[in-house]
Formats: structure tokens, C-alpha cells, sequence
């Protein structure tokens, strides 16, 4: 199907654990990115990526890691997750410079 | 700083209540200002874009209007299945985005 697609849609994990969510997008679009959802804050930016083998953090970039090979996928990894990065994580495409974004479904991720 | 901030939090409304929703945004060098709607458990699923002051967009019984200091979402009539969080965000570029944390509408049959 085409879209963007994020795996898994739930997951738990123990601190200090490492964690990769999953996004994937059919569009071929150039732009990707992720964003973290939490209660009182709007979506903030964890790292974007203009481009295969491009990434640059954004507003809340630590103890987060990504990586883009290729143009369709997304992959952040916690690298040693903790409690303060249970939320919601979006990923979200462009198809161009100044144009909606298209959001995943998102991750719930619960670090215990 | 770019700073988006969404009134009210919550909005209650009886099936066929018009209301609006408001989005402030200090922002230097607006590119545009996007409307979202996010359903419980969803991603956000875009409804407009403004680019400039007094430009308006309409969708069914959604209509967007945007002033140099703030955008207003207008529902008209609305009915329960308009029932979401909407979210406006504030672009000044692709990577430099800031979203405000969303109006939660409930619409009453």
C-alpha cells in the first residue's frame, strides 16, 4: 500500500535497552522525519532528513540516533532508552520544500 | 522563538454549533501555516495551507483564514464525526516547523 507506514504501532521497553522504530514511505520523497508527541508540548522535531545519507537533529536530538541509506526508509533508534523518551513518535514525509507534511500512524513507546 | 499557540484547549459543542478556533503564531518569516486534524490513536492528517495574510481555504465545513498574527479554523454546523484534535503549525522553513498543542473539538449529537 502506498503511504508511510510505522512499525511497531506499540512497544515496551527497559531502561537502558537500545530500541529502533521503523518508518517506511513509498513516495520516494526526499524529506523525512521524526517527531515525538507528549501531553502539553505540540510535535517537536528529533532529527530530520533532507535526502539518502543527509540527517541533521533538530529541537530535541538526544539520546537518539538515525540513519537514512535509503531514500524509503527512516529508521531512530534509542541507543539507551530511559524514562523521559516514553511518548508517541511520528514519522513524517515531504514531498517538497514548503508543502504539507504526511504523518505515520505512530510508535507508543513505553520505557519502563 | 517561534512560538504557535492554539485556544482554546478543549471546545465542546452541540451537533450543528458554529464555532472557531484560534492559532496564534509569532514566527519571523512565515513560509506557511498548516491546519491538522488527528483522530485518537492516528497520525496527523493535513486539512489546509495558508501562505499569506487573507488568504482563505474551505472544506466542507471547514473554512481557514490567516491574519499576520494568527489563523482562524471556522466550523460550521459541525456534526460528531468533525470530533478531533486540530493542530495548526507555523513554517518557516521545511525542517523549521513549530506546531502548538491542538484544540480537542467534541461535537454532541
Amino acid at each position: 500500500d502506498a503511504g508511510i507506514t510505522q512499525s511497531p504501532r506499540y512497544k515496551i521497553t527497559e531502561t537502558g535497552r537500545q530500541v529502533t522504530l521503523m518508518c517506511h514511505q513509498t513516495w520516494s520523497h526526499s524529506y523525512m522525519f521524526w517527531y515525538r508527541q507528549d501531553l502539553g508540548h505540540g510535535l517537536r522535531l528529533i532529527y530530520y532528513s533532507a535526502a539518502a545519507d543527509i540527517t541533521d537533529k533538530g529541537e530535541v536530538p538526544d539520546g537518539y540516533v538515525v540513519s537514512r541509506s535509503k531514500t524509503e526508509n527512516f529508521p531512530l533508534t534509542l541507543e539507551s532508552a530511559t524514562r523521559s523518551q516514553t511518548s508517541v513518535y511520528f514519522c513524517a514525509s515531504l514531498g517538497g520544500l514548503n508543502t504539507e507534511a504526511f504523518f505515520g500512524q505512530g510508535t507508543r513507546l513505553t520505557v519502563v | 522563538e517561534d512560538q504557535v499557540t492554539q485556544s482554546p484547549e478543549a471546545l465542546r459543542l452541540q451537533e450543528g454549533e458554529s464555532s472557531s478556533l484560534n492559532c496564534s503564531y509569532t514566527v519571523s518569516g512565515l513560509r506557511g501555516l498548516f491546519w491538522y486534524r488527528q483522530d485518537p490513536g492516528k497520525g496527523p492528517e493535513f486539512l489546509f495551507t495558508l501562505y499569506s495574510a487573507g488568504e482563505e481555504k474551505e472544506k466542507e465545513r471547514l473554512k481557514a483564514t490567516l491574519t499576520k498574527k494568527e489563523s482562524f479554523l471556522h466550523i460550521t454546523a459541525p456534526k460528531p464525526e468533525d470530533s478531533a484534535t486540530y493542530l495548526c503549525a507555523a513554517q518557516r522553513g521545511y525542517q523549521k516547523v513549530t506546531f502548538g498543542t491542538g484544540t480537542k473539538l467534541q461535537v454532541i449529537p
